[in-house]
């Protein structure tokens, strides 16, 4: 079974910077390109960043690019990503999913909140 | 960026009913590249249909998609209660963007 968990939300002032992780299990974590979702409270989805299954590809969506980067450890079965600069309007649950820039996602993690705010 | 509309904003409908929830693209879209995904409070999506008219995994048949080029629609022959939700479209041929979002509500 596939899960995915991601953990390192919270709240964090304007301007600051978080790292979320998203530890994956349940399937050949190497094979696959993984990417972030985000959603806004009361709002829809929105997709920040893919990464290919080796890590030498990234993308990004044009909202986050310069201030996101998504990497991974494929020795610990995670992805990560590192966000700078943050603004109000990043306050949102953030999801991982399997997937990548081609793909539809069928598994998410159960989402995790960044709240920006001074 | 292709920008997918969808409609209606809220549709109101009965158990028993048939739902048709219609995605519209900005440009056209190759049909092995749109997906939709339901959404209940406080859970992530779940995927329901890839390639414009394949179910997922485990997704009853009542659930079904349909379209090409820039309209695409899902439909639901006849609505069950745990299908009321909100649903999404996306497409990830060219870079990825998702629809705003059908609420699908009790009448």
């Amino acid at each position: 079974e596939v899960q995915l968990l991601e953990f390192g939300g919270g709240l964090v002032q304007p301007g600051g910077s978080l790292r979320l992780s998203c530890a994956a299990s349940g399937f050949t974590f190497t094979a696959y390109a993984m990417s972030w979702v985000r959603q806004a409270p009361g709002k829809g989805l929105e997709w920040v960043a893919g990464i290919s299954g080796s890590g030498g590809t990234t993308y990004y969506a044009d909202s986050v690019k310069g201030r996101f980067t998504i990497s991974r450890d494929n020795s610990k079965n995670t992805v990560y990503v590192q966000m700078n600069s943050l603004r109000a309007e990043d306050t949102a649950v953030y999801y991982c999913a399997k997937g990548g820039r081609y793909d539809s996602y069928g598994d998410w993690g159960q989402g995790t909140l960044v709240t920006v705010s001074s | 960026e292709i920008v997918l509309t969808q409609s209606p904003g809220t549709l109101s409908l009965s158990p028993g009913e048939r739902a048709t929830l219609s995605c519209r693209a900005s440009q056209s879209v190759s049909s092995t590249y749109l997906a939709w995904y339901q959404q209940k409070p406080g859970q992530a999506p779940r995927l329901l249909i890839y390639g414009a008219s394949s179910r997922a995994a485990g997704i009853p048949d009542r659930f079904s998609g349909s379209g090409s080029g820039t309209d695409f629609a899902l439909t639901i022959s006849r609505l069950e209660p745990e299908d009321f939700a909100v649903y999404y479209c996306q497409q990830y041929g060219s870079s990825i963007t998702f629809g705003q979002g059908t609420r699908l509500d009790f009448k």
